[in-house]
Parts: structure tokens; sequence; C-alpha cells
């Protein structure tokens, strides 16, 4: 079945530096790929999505793009913020019959100022 | 604000209790999940409905037992549980689940679960 692997944190950054996590999938057809948010005490909020190759996704100054030649879909953002700290999650449908998700491991961010 | 509201935001329960968590939406959303998180770990998926129907049972324990009254609607219906039952139970809502996929889940803040 579809799989995703996402680099492990903690990540620590000063504010204003520039952020990348990885995350890379293994999956039969074409998954939709998203990044998902959590803060402190909260549920996951959608960052963004990708639903075919070459797909950017883009909110709140994050980016992904889904490239499906090296099956990835990397999150950036190019100045983070003391506000960013949470845990993010790369998640994919796990088949294309239906939405259900599967969920990388996560990966936490600390942004200092 | 979420789009998914969940109750109760706390519960702490003993092993022999029942009690039942809530979920509601009004996005008219036919697709509907119940998700369990560990601390410091993703969220496992339990439960689907699709058009108040059960579709995807993740084998869970019987002591979890879902219900989907009507589409705005999904209860976890909670018994005997365990210790190891303690985490964050949380609910989320998509269009339906027969399309390819592309429509994201909307979570709701979820409530924690503590099982004396």
């Amino acid at each position: 079945g579809n799989s995703v692997t996402q680099m492990e944190g903690p990540v620590t950054l000063s504010e204003e530096a520039f952020l990348t996590i990885n995350c890379t999938y293994t999956a039969t057809g074409y998954p939709s790929l998203f990044w998902y948010v959590q803060y402190p005490g909260e549920g996951l909020q959608l960052l963004l999505k990708a639903t075919k190759a070459d797909d950017k996704g883009s909110n709140k100054g994050f980016e992904a793009t889904y490239r499906k030649e090296t099956t990835s879909f990397h999150l950036e953002k190019g100045s983070v913020q003391v506000s960013d700290s949470a845990v993010y999650f790369c998640a994919l449908t796990r088949n294309q019959a239906g939405t259900a998700l599967i969920f990388g491991k996560g990966t936490t961010l600390s942004v200092s100022s | 604000d979420t789009e998914v509201t969940q109750t109760p935001k706390h519960l702490v329960m003993g092993m022999t209790n029942k009690k039942s968590l809530k979920c509601e939406q009004h996005m008219g959303h036919r697709a509907m999940y119940w998700y369990k998180q560990k601390a410091k770990k993703p969220p496992e998926l339990m439960f689907v409905y699709s058009y108040e129907k059960l579709s995807i049972n993740e084998s869970v324990p019987s002591r979890f037992s879902p219900e989907c009254p009507n589409s705005s609607l999904l209860n976890l219906h909670l018994h005997a549980l365990q210790p190891e039952d303690s985490a964050l139970y949380l609910c989320a809502s998509s269009q339906e689940v027969a399309r390819q996929g592309h429509q994201p889940q909307h979570f709701g803040d979820g409530t924690r679960l503590s099982i004396l």
C-alpha cells in the first residue's frame, strides 16, 4: 500500500530562517498529497495540497511541489516566524478509491526570536 | 474556529464506564472519520463513514463503537476501555469518499481521553 516518509525533527530555527521539511512517498497510481499543521492542544489544519504531478500547493508563505519523478513533496518557507512553531505532517491518500489518509510521523518545528 | 466541532474537549473515565464522544459538521460533507492520536505520533485511522454507512473499520477493538445517526453527526461510543486507549481522538470530515481523494479532510480539535 501507499506510504510516506517524513524527516523527523525536531527542527529548530531562528526567526526569518529558511525552512525545508522533506517528505517522500511510495504509491501506486496518483495519490493526492497534503501538508497538515498541528498547533499545541489543537487538531490538524490543512496547510496545503496538491492533486497531480507538478502541482504546487501554497498557503501562508508555505509551498510544496508534487514531484512524481522524485516521489517527493517537500515543504518550504522562505522566512519562518515564531508563530509557525508547530508539528507538521505530510500525508497522502491511502489509495485512489477514497480519501482515507496516511500520515508521516510528523516534524516538530521550533522557531525562536 | 474549526468547522468540525467535537465534544467534550476532555474526558476522564474509569475502565468500567460507558461514555460517548460526539462530532458535528455543517459543511455538507458526506464522509466522516475517527482517528486516534497518541502523544508525539501521527493520527491513526479508526473508522470511515460514507453516506452514513460504515465503509472502513481498521480492525478497531469492539470496545469502540461508532455511530453515524445522520450526515452531520458522528459518535464514538466507549465501553470497558483500557489505560492504553488514553489518547486524543480526532474527528474529520470531507466531501464524498468516492471521488479521487482530491478533497481534503477538515479536522476538529479533538477529545483528549484519559482512562483511569
